[in-house]
């Protein structure tokens, strides 16, 4: 069955940096986009961003520029998301999800395997 | 761009139906068919219900059902049970190539 297991609770101190890993199985991992998405204390879903595990691009959410980077390693399966320059605002629980959408097409954005969530807490 | 508009709460007892309504603009779900809605128990990860405005994933409930008219979409479901009591999230494609999601719906079963 398809899975998809993310790293553990990260704390950080503001303008620090966070690395979360998203490891997958049950499928062929080349073959599905993968999206990185958020949701604050008691708030909604916000999508971060993209990436195509078969040739390593990605596209991101424009609030997020200069400070995402999404990587993959094919040798296991797993794909990275980085943030820099951590705020306070970027507390949240972060959820990896695989694409319903095979990468020969393009995405529809429809999130049908979700990781488990990592909470990540920015605070002096 | 702002969010798509959901209610913060709609409630129901069990065994009635109910309809959590979307609302969008000619950006997303006014132009695109791609919407989709997400249930979302506390403390776990979103679990998608419907994509493409009607279709169900395998394993879901045909108690959940989806619609579009014009720039509102809407998710009812039947037949509503106590396990059904959660946040409920829309999603859409839009315009820039993003999804954009509406602020949720808590629901209620009493």
């Amino acid at each position: 069955q398809v899975q998809l297991v993310q790293s553990g609770a990260e704390v950080k101190k503001p303008g620090a940096s966070v690395k979360v890993s998203c490891k997958t199985s049950g499928y062929t991992f080349n073959s599905f986009y993968i999206h990185w998405l958020r949701q604050a204390p008691g708030q909604g879903l916000e999508w971060m961003g993209i990436i195509n595990p078969y040739n390593g691009d990605t596209r991101h959410a424009q609030k997020l520029q200069g400070r995402i980077t999404m990587t993959r390693d094919t040798s296991t399966a797993t794909v990275y998301m980085e943030l820099k320059s951590l705020k306070s605002e970027d507390t949240a629980v972060y959820f990896c999800a695989r694409d319903r959408t095979v990468v020969l097409a393009a995405t529809e954005y429809y999130f049908g395997f979700w990781g488990q969530g990592t909470q990540l807490t920015v605070s002096t | 761009q702002s969010a798509l508009t959901q209610p913060a709460s709609v409630s129901g007892s069990p065994g009635q139906s109910i309809s959590i309504s979307c609302t969008g603009t000619n950006n997303d779900i006014g132009t695109y068919n791609f919407v989709s809605w997400y249930q979302q128990r506390p403390g776990t990860a979103p679990q998608l219900l419907i994509y493409q405005v009607v279709n169900r994933p395998s394993g879901v409930p045909d108690r959940f059902s989806g619609s579009k008219s014009a720039y509102a979409a809407s998710l009812t479901i039947s037949g509503l049970q106590a396990e059904d009591e959660a946040d409920y999230y829309c999603a859409s494609y839009t315009r820039n190539n993003t999804p954009i999601f509406g602020g949720g719906t808590k629901l209620t079963v009493v």
